[in-house]
């Protein structure tokens, strides 16, 4: 089936700095990649899509500026989280979808712990 | 954007015991799926259930969709220690854009 992996698994910073999350389709091509942010005990909150090739469209209250989103290739899409502060501690998660697999589906990484000192 | 709500928001059972969930959303959908997150973890998709199905099943998984009333139930049969987690419920809409709910956390009692 279809494998997203996301690097680093975990991560840890000191407020101020920045930190880049890596997303990449193993074995498909992902011509969508969508970004998902989790607080404890709470759900996932989309954060942005992005097409191969395109801007990423943010959900309203994203900042754009300081979650910088890349999807240069087909199989990678990389968030940045620009001047990291405590608050933006979370769990972060990509998904996939593209050719290869069903359209209506959508296949998770493994997320990322940011954790921000 | 429409969000799926979960209900309930807890649900502590005993192992052996059946354990019921629903989600309610808002406005039409393509698709609705469940999924399953451990505590820390990535999700876990469970099961789709399209917009023109009724029921489905995989394994000790039980899904309804009622799309008159807008909601689905996920049922699994014989709870185990396994499966305590949250469950969350995710609809998605014609642009492919999934969106979840507040989901559940399930805790199967020894």
């Amino acid at each position: 089936g279809a494998v997203v992996s996301q690097h680093p698994s975990w991560v840890i910073c000191k407020s101020g700095t920045s930190v880049k999350i890596e997303c990449r389709s193993l074995d498909f091509q992902a011509t969508t990649m969508f970004w998902y942010r989790q607080f404890p005990k709470q759900s996932l909150m989309l954060m942005a899509t992005s097409n191969e090739g395109s801007k990423a469209t943010y959900e309203q209250g994203v900042e754009k500026d300081k979650f910088l989103i890349n999807h240069a290739s087909l199989t990678l899409s990389t968030l940045t989280v620009t001047s990291a502060h405590p608050e933006d501690s979370s769990f972060y998660i990509c998904s996939a979808s593209g050719t290869g697999t069903y359209t209506y589906e959508q296949y998770f990484g493994p997320g990322t712990r940011l954790t921000v000192t | 954007s429409q969000q799926g709500e979960e209900d309930p928001q807890a649900l502590s059972i005993q192992e052996g015991e059946n354990a019921t969930m629903n989600c309610s959303y808002k406005t039409s959908i393509n698709n609705l799926q469940w999924y399953r997150q451990n505590s820390g973890r990535g999700l876990v998709h469970l099961i789709l259930i399209r917009s023109n199905e009724r029921e489905k099943h995989s394994g000790r998984l039980r899904v309804t969709l009622d799309t008159s009333k807008k909601s689905s139930s996920l049922l699994i049969t014989a709870s185990r220690a396994a499966d305590t987690a949250s469950y969350f419920c995710a609809t998605d809409e014609w642009d492919d854009k999934i969106i979840f709910g507040k989901g559940t956390r399930l805790h199967i009692l020894p």
